[in-house]
């Protein structure tokens, strides 16, 4: 299957600081990618639609100014935490799907991200 | 999206089949039903998707009411490997087509 990579895997940062999180396709081209967050126990919420080359499309009640996203090549797309709180604390998870064809959205490993 | 149902858990005994049931009566008819499942700590994985014939892979077989309002997943042999949060989710096949996930059925396999 397809193959999304994310970096960090984990990081923990102190408050008042920015995050970037990278999302990779290796082995395919993405237009666009997804950026999910997920509480303990809790199911994926998705936060913003990435599209290479244009302005990410948020869902309602995500913050662009805290979350900035950029999808500058069919195969990048990133996620900036911007001054981070301990409430931002949660797993990040990237998906890209495919340029052409019957898609399925394949999902990096995720990002653990502990604000203190 | 459509909005699937699916329930919160199930047990299955390892080597057995395990039949997977989700609903999703307000399927429109461009939209595919995709099985994703998710171990802990780690990203979602793809497992199978259909539109309206029954699918089968490696990994396991997609059987979709012919009305397309309820479909389910059958792991023809499972392990303990398979223990897992399984996601179905209805979406456009078009890459901008969003995945809107419910909260999923947990799987335990037990030896």
């Amino acid at each position: 299957g397809a193959v999304v990579s994310q970096h960090p895997s984990r990081v923990i940062c102190k408050s008042g600081t920015s995050v970037k999180i990278e999302c990779r396709s290796l082995d395919f081209q993405a237009t666009t990618m997804f950026w999910y967050r997920q509480f303990p126990k809790k199911s994926l919420m998705l936060m913003a639609t990435s599209n290479e080359g244009s302005k990410a499309t948020y869902e309602q009640g995500v913050e662009k100014d805290k979350f900035l996203i950029n999808h500058a090549s069919l195969t990048l797309s990133t996620l900036t935490v911007t001054s981070a709180h301990p409430e931002d604390s949660s797993f990040y998870i990237c998906s890209a799907d495919r340029l052409a064809g019957v898609s399925a959205q394949y999902f990096g490993p995720g990002t653990r991200l502990l604000v203190l | 999206d459509a909005k699937t149902t699916q329930p919160p858990s199930m047990d299955c005994a390892e080597g057995r089949a395990a039949n997977l049931p989700c609903n999703h009566s307000t399927i429109s008819g461009n939209e595919y039903v995709y099985w994703y499942r998710q171990i802990h700590s780690q990203g979602p994985q793809y497992i199978i998707h259909g539109l309206k014939n029954n699918e089968t892979n490696e990994m396991a077989s997609l059987i979709i009411t012919e009305d397309r309002k309820s479909s389910t997943l059958i792991l023809p042999h499972a392990t303990l490997r398979d223990t897992a949060v399984y996601y179905c989710i209805v979406r456009v096949d078009t890459n901008a087509g969003k995945s809107t996930f419910g909260d999923g059925t947990t799987l335990t396999v037990k030896p």
